[in-house]
């Protein structure tokens, strides 16, 4: 029963470093996202996938860039880390209609 | 999507009903009301969602109201596991596969 599975669990980075964030689903949806969350503070949407090889932009994507390898990957890639992108990230899929069924989250740190 | 205001804070005791509100007066017609809630900074879980009708599952009970202005998540009994943040959204279905808009959530505590 994996679910989402988001790889790595944390991860420090320096400013200016690069790094790609993981993100597999197994119940073959056609859906995938990408949230972040600063502390104290709701989900915000950064990218979204609606189904393989298309991508859209959310509420915050300034910074980032995705890409939607297969039906069951989704990535994630700062090319150039800020601290203002020091957050907990969760990656999500849906079936496009009612549930999203979340990961356990990336836990970034950028110095 | 519509938005939704939710109390910041809630305790309730253990074994109790946990009635968290939230009210959201510019629903739309096609909008469906769902709950999430995130359990110590995990990943956030789905708990119920409904469009007009009150709804009943094995985690939890909603209820609208008529004019579907506001909504109440139940929790029967509570337990110390249920201490989470509680997300109400309302959301378009059907429309796309965008993504869900939260809030800042109620902070519901289970008091032993």
């Amino acid at each position: 029963n994996a679910g989402v599975t988001q790889t790595p669990k944390f991860q420090v980075l320096k400013t200016g470093q690069s790094m790609t964030l993981q993100c597999a689903q197994d119940m073959n949806h056609n859906s995938m996202y990408w949230y972040r969350q600063d502390p104290g503070m709701g989900l915000r949407l950064i990218y979204y996938s609606a189904s393989e090889g298309t991508t859209d932009k959310g509420e915050v994507p300034n910074g980032y860039n995705v890409s939607r390898l297969n039906k069951r990957e989704f990535s994630l890639r700062l090319e150039s880390a800020a601290p203002s992108q020091t957050s907990v990230y969760f990656c999500a899929s849906s079936d496009g209609q009612h549930i999203q069924y979340f990961g356990a989250g990336t836990r970034l740190s950028v110095l | 999507d519509a938005k939704t205001t939710q109390p910041p804070s809630m305790d309730c005791a253990e074994g109790r009903a946990a009635n968290l509100p939230c009210n959201h007066s510019t629903i739309s017609g096609n909008e469906y009301v769902y709950w999430y809630r995130q359990i110590h900074s995990q990943g956030p879980q789905y708990i119920i969602h409904g469009l007009k009708n009150n709804e009943t599952n094995e985690m939890a009970s909603l209820i609208i109201t008529e004019d579907r202005k506001s909504s109440t998540l139940i929790l029967p009994h509570a337990t110390l596991r249920d201490t989470a943040v509680y997300y109400c959204i309302v959301r378009v279905v059907g429309g796309g596969a965008d993504g869900l808009t939260f809030g800042k959530g109620t902070h519901l505590i289970i008091q032993p």
